[in-house]
């Protein structure tokens, strides 16, 4: 595609329940980034992946967080047992690879409205 | 803790005036980048500054790199209502983590 995309763009779930938020890169784009932006509380970096890999995956805030990418391409980002401070836009961005600086530029979604009632 | 500061939180300007927004640490940064985000999107990458007192232009906008590498800034001349946005910088911390600043929120008013 021509650009990033993430589905769904409006999720609303209920206090407790799981969701799987979906991200498809650019291709050809070997690095991709998850991150959650809420209120107040600014741009938080979350994970990212090179290839399959996540190096890093201190950034996640709990264990309830998980992501996976598969076949260097789609990856997706799942929370189980979601609270209502889960609720936030989650924004997924990916460039051509990732430096030790993440200086290739990231191009990101239109994100994923997430609130949990 | 690495942290990104940036001021103002919110500005409010008539079109044609200038301005200037700041991205301040006390940390150095091997290199901040400035993105400017619009409502229902996700950021878009404006310019990345590695050297320090680095200065570069993109047409009315104008930014700076501090010269010890822990601050830059943003200047817009005669801004336009098409400047309107969040305007956020990053860096890239120790342990390769991403560190964003809040951003300011530009309003440019006709």
């Amino acid at each position: 595609g021509a650009g990033v995309s993430q589905s769904p763009s409006n999720k609303v779930t209920e206090k407790g329940k799981d969701v799987e938020l979906r991200c498809d890169p650019i291709s050809g784009h070997t690095a991709l980034y998850w991150y959650r932006q809420s209120l107040g509380q600014g741009l938080e970096f979350l994970i990212y992946f090179q290839g399959n890999s996540a190096p890093d995956k201190s950034g996640l805030p709990s264990d309830r967080f998980s992501a996976e990418r598969t076949g260097g391409s789609v990856s997706t980002l799942t929370i189980q047992r979601t609270q209502q401070e889960d609720s936030a836009v989650y924004l997924c961005a990916s460039s051509l690879q990732a430096d030790r600086d993440f200086s290739y530029e990231q191009y990101f979604g239109p994100g994923t409205r997430l609130t949990v009632t | 803790t690495q942290l990104l500061e940036q001021s103002p939180q919110f500005l409010s300007i008539q079109e044609g005036e200038n301005l200037t927004v700041y991205c301040n640490s006390s940390s150095v940064f091997s290199s901040l980048q400035w993105y400017r985000q619009e409502p229902g999107e996700g950021p878009v990458l404006l310019v990345t500054v590695v050297t320090g007192g680095e200065v570069k232009k993109l047409k009315r906008l104008t930014f700076q790199f501090g010269d010890a590498r822990k601050d830059s800034s943003l200047h817009i001349t005669a801004a336009q209502p098409g400047d309107t946005g969040l305007y956020l910088c990053r860096g890239a911390g120790n342990n390769r983590k991403l560190i964003w600043g809040l951003g300011t929120s530009l309003a440019v008013n006709p």
